[in-house]
């Protein structure tokens, strides 16, 4: 089984920041999936990923297999970014996903 | 809006009583799973469909069930409900296996 540790676990930063959320896993995976849960509940997708780095916006994420990590970045933080990050990779075998515990970001104005 | 649909939005029951819940996949994803977000527990995946057969079993109670139907839409079924079966159900489609995965809004699930 696959476990999934994310650091750190709340963040509070002003706006304007750049932000980094890590996350490392125990067993080599295919991809993994950074997600983005807002107070109301709704869960966004936001990258898919199995190598090197992918951009959107002033949203990064990067991967590195060997050392079974990841990263995301914020650059230029903005209140609107405020919300749970939550990284994921398959569950073993199967497709669905094992989740980290999430890091509860907060950005002040 | 990610595509993917479920109904309802809200469910307040009794214990010991049987729910349905339903998710409707993005137009052309083959893929469905459910999941399970709770207080203690955190998010929690149950089972997987794909193209209508059975793929992948998480964490699911033998009281749950689900079936994913021709038209590709899957329901969730919850029987003998707990206290503890409280908690924000997800659906999430992909276009196939092995894929980025979009999710529905969520039903919240209150069992009183």
């Amino acid at each position: 089984k696959n476990e999934v540790e994310q650091s750190p676990q709340n963040l509070t930063a002003q706006e304007g920041e750049f932000i980094t959320i890590n996350c490392s896993y125990s067993v080599g995976i295919s991809a993994l999936h950074w997600l983005q849960q807002h107070p109301g509940g709704g869960i966004v997708s936001l990258f898919m990923l199995s190598s090197g780095k992918k951009k959107h916006g002033r949203l990064i994420a990067t991967i590195n297999i060997q050392e079974k990590h990841s990263s995301l970045h914020i650059t230029a933080s903005h209140p609107r970014d405020s919300a749970v990050y939550i990284c994921a990779v398959p569950a073993g075998g199967a497709d669905g996903l094992t989740f980290g515990k999430g890091t509860h970001l907060i950005i002040q104005p | 809006d990610s595509g993917v649909t479920q109904t309802p939005k809200h469910l307040i029951t009794a214990t010991g009583q049987r729910v349905t819940l339903r998710c409707s996949p993005r137009s052309g994803d083959l893929s469905v799973y459910w999941y399970q977000q709770s207080l203690d527990q955190g998010l929690q995946f149950l089972i997987q469909y794909y193209n209508g057969e059975e793929r992948a079993k998480g964490n699911i109670l033998e009281r749950f069930s689900a079936q994913q139907f021709p038209d590709l839409h899957s329901e969730l079924n919850l029987s003998s409900l707990e206290l503890g079966d409280s908690a924000l159900y997800f659906c999430a489609s992909s276009v196939g296996e092995r894929n980025e995965q979009f999710f529905g809004p969520g039903t919240r699930l209150t069992v009183l």
